[in-house]
């Protein structure tokens, strides 16, 4: 079966803190790509980082860091010195491929970071 | 590039009318899109896969017969609420595959309220 968990389901913090979002996945698959998109209140999912299977670095851009850990099918995202313009509801999604294309997408995390 | 436009933005109709959605990628050719419901708070729910010159693939619950999908061309999928109800009220995003590219790419999405 193939499936991502959020367990937070809601986080608030306030601004300047660092922040982190889990993702855990599961998949039978040997290649897999992994996703995560920033949802903000208009609506317009806004991609933020994918990952392949064979790339286990971790990468950071700006404010954002991700640490993926296929030992413990983790995808873990970070936000350091969180500002009032990060509150969204981020999304981890995962993509087979097996040819379709087809994500499967986390429950998300609604971030509220407060002035 | 990769971008996906969907129109309408939003839409108010009356119950038991019907209401078509359009989703069309403007600077490439999509061999395949998605549509996804999304209600309040909650995730992306894939409804069906849709391939350009062949029949939709609908996910497990969704009527067939309720949301016809058209994929007529390579740049324009359409999704058509039928006979609308309060409860289709949500929110309807398309997204498109890029040949080449190992992502989907989303369109801003629609929002349909039933009245």
């Amino acid at each position: 079966a193939q499936k991502v968990t959020q367990a937070q389901t809601e986080i608030s913090v306030v601004e300047k803190e660092d922040v982190t979002l889990d993702c855990v996945y599961e998949t039978r698959d040997t290649t897999y790509y992994l996703f995560w998109y920033k949802q903000p209140p208009s609506g317009e999912l806004v991609f933020l980082i994918r990952r392949n299977s064979f790339d286990e670095q971790n990468e950071i851009s700006g404010r954002y860091s991700w640490n993926f850990q296929k030992s413990t099918s983790s995808f873990n995202f970070t936000i350091t010195a969180s500002q009032v313009v990060d509150s969204a509801v981020y999304f981890c999604a995962l993509d087979t491929t097996s040819g379709t294309y087809k994500y499967i997408f986390g429950t998300g995390t609604r971030l509220k970071v407060l002035a | 590039g990769a971008v996906v436009s969907q129109h309408p933005s939003w839409v108010i109709c009356k119950s038991g009318t019907s209401v078509k959605i359009e989703c069309r990628s403007l600077d490439f050719q999509a061999t395949t899109m998605f549509w996804y419901r999304q209600f309040p708070k909650q995730s992306l729910m894939l409804m069906a896969t849709s391939n350009e010159g062949s029949k939709a693939t609908y996910e497990q619950g969704v009527e067939k017969d309720k949301f016809l999908i058209n994929h007529a061309s390579l740049t324009l999928s359409t999704l058509t609420v039928t006979s609308a109800h309060p409860e289709d009220s949500s929110f309807y995003i398309c997204s498109a595959n890029r040949e080449g590219a190992n992502e989907q790419f989303f369109g801003p999405g629609t929002r349909l309220t039933v009245l």
